[in-house]
């Protein structure tokens, strides 16, 4: 099992570029989370899929913001205009089903390191 | 909708003490109680959860104590050592949105050798 895989790794990029992020679930898991994170604002909710669908994405900060999930192996959130406070840790994760049945808990990737010049 | 309160921020302990943080919920409703860990640079993973129905898991040297009356959990690590160093997070979610974890701010743990 390789994990929920995120592409890149990092990213440093000019205000105002279009920045898109990948992400790869678990096979088999039905639930994909993308989250933000800061220093100042910790860990933030962005949007969250079930079976390829948006079903809660008013975490999303704004309308630069968008994700979609083509298919049960691949999301990604784009960032378009890009500015300097969207610099952060985004990380995606999967769950099988809801964290709570069954014990399974969400599975983090590694996360892209974004900087916004 | 819920809120989660995690404290303290920061937390030095020497090396084989114990280590407590607090989290409060404001959501009468949350009935699962998830603790990542962060490490320096890495994911945050899962370490202990407890449901809403016990009031004390454990797991090793760590455990976790819920007191739904006052609305607060807790983590407790014992015998704490180097590799306990790092950020946790403590998580609420309640059951009319099962499918939506809330977050605390994250606590930074440092083992003093």
């Amino acid at each position: 099992d390789a994990g929920v895989i995120q592409s890149p790794r990092h990213e440093v990029t000019e205000m105002g570029q279009e920045v898109t992020l990948r992400c790869k679930p678990i096979s088999g898991h039905d639930y994909l989370f993308w989250y933000r994170q800061t220093m100042m604002r910790g860990l933030e909710l962005l949007i969250y899929f079930n079976n390829n669908v948006p079903i809660d994405d008013s975490g999303m900060p704004e309308d630069r913001f968008s994700a979609k999930m083509p298919n049960a192996s691949f999301s990604t959130l784009k960032i378009q205009p890009s500015e300097p406070r969207d610099s952060a840790v985004y990380f995606c994760a999967s769950s099988l089903s809801f964290p709570r049945d069954g014990n399974q808990p969400q599975h983090f990737g590694d996360g892209t390191r974004l900087s916004i010049l | 909708g819920e809120n989660v309160e995690q404290h303290p921020s920061t937390l030095s302990v020497q090396e084989g003490d114990s280590a407590v943080i607090k989290c409060t919920y404001s959501d009468s409703a949350s009935n699962y109680f998830p603790w990542y860990k962060q490490e320096l640079g890495k994911r945050p993973q899962l370490i202990i959860d407890i449901r809403s129905n016990v009031g004390e898991k454990k797991d090793q040297r760590i455990a976790v104590t819920l007191n739904k009356t006052a609305k607060h959990f807790s983590l407790h690590i014992t015998e704490t050592q180097p590799e306990d160093s790092a950020v946790y997070f403590c998580a609420a979610s309640p059951w009319y949105r099962d499918d939506k974890i809330i977050f605390g701010k994250g606590t930074r743990l440092h083992i003093l050798p």
